[in-house]
């Protein structure tokens, strides 16, 4: 079973939709990240977050919009996603931001019509 | 800016083989080097985490080696077995937070 783990695990939404992505960890990990893989691609870093605070965005579209609310939590809020915004949005968690194993959960698998 | 390359991009082999899966990256500024392991449609699962100043680490039939200088890894994976297909990732992590992947190796075992 994944330490870190991601709801829902699968999303079809349109265009036009406002949805939220859910990730949540409880290994008192200070740092979270969020990952978008395209299949059969190396996942990619979209958003950073250590000790609570967006440490790195990686030049991601503000229709991805990342929110900490706690230690435990990390949420992806999507609004106004494109058809080629559709992927396997990974998100992952390590002891703290340097030097640790990264822990990632199972994904949100985004459809967007 | 860090590349990271994995050869081959597939392997098929019989089950009992010993295997040996390459990464390479062109920065040898790295803090660590971490192996990962992805089933179809499912998250990555932490194999072997190389810190910069190590060696290899080893997890029962999985040895990883790291040659900073010269830019590479290797994962040698021991008597092989159908469960072990997945694809495999290596991951280097830079002076900075992130992790940046390499191509990946899709291997399948089959018995």
């Amino acid at each position: 079973d994944t330490e870190v783990t991601q709801t829902p695990k699968h999303l079809v939404m349109g265009m036009t939709n406002k949805k939220s992505l859910k990730c949540e960890q409880h290994m008192g990990h200070r740092a979270m990240y969020w990952y978008k893989q395209k299949a059969k691609k190396p996942p990619e870093l979209m958003f950073v977050y250590s000790y609570e605070k967006l440490s790195i965005n990686e030049s991601v579209p503000s229709r991805f919009s990342p929110e900490c609310p706690n230690s435990s939590l990390l949420n992806l809020h999507l609004h106004a996603l494109q058809p080629e915004d559709s992927a396997l949005y990974l998100c992952a968690s390590s002891q703290d931001p340097g030097g640790q194993p990264q822990h990632f959960g199972d994904g949100t698998r985004l459809s967007i019509l | 800016k860090q590349e990271v390359t994995q050869i081959p991009a597939a392997l098929s082999v019989p089950e009992g083989e010993n295997l040996v899966l390459n990464c390479s990256f062109t920065d040898s500024a790295i803090y660590n080097l971490q192996w990962f392991r992805q089933d179809p449609g499912k998250g990555l699962t932490s194999l072997l985490l190389i810190q910069s100043s190590q060696r290899e680490q080893t997890s029962g039939r999985l040895n990883a080696s790291l040659d900073k200088s010269s830019g590479r890894s290797t994962l040698y994976i021991a008597a092989s077995q159908p469960g072990d297909s997945a694809t495999y990732l290596c991951a280097v992590r830079p002076s900075t937070d992130k992790l940046i992947f390499g191509t990946g190796t899709r291997l399948q075992v089959f018995p």
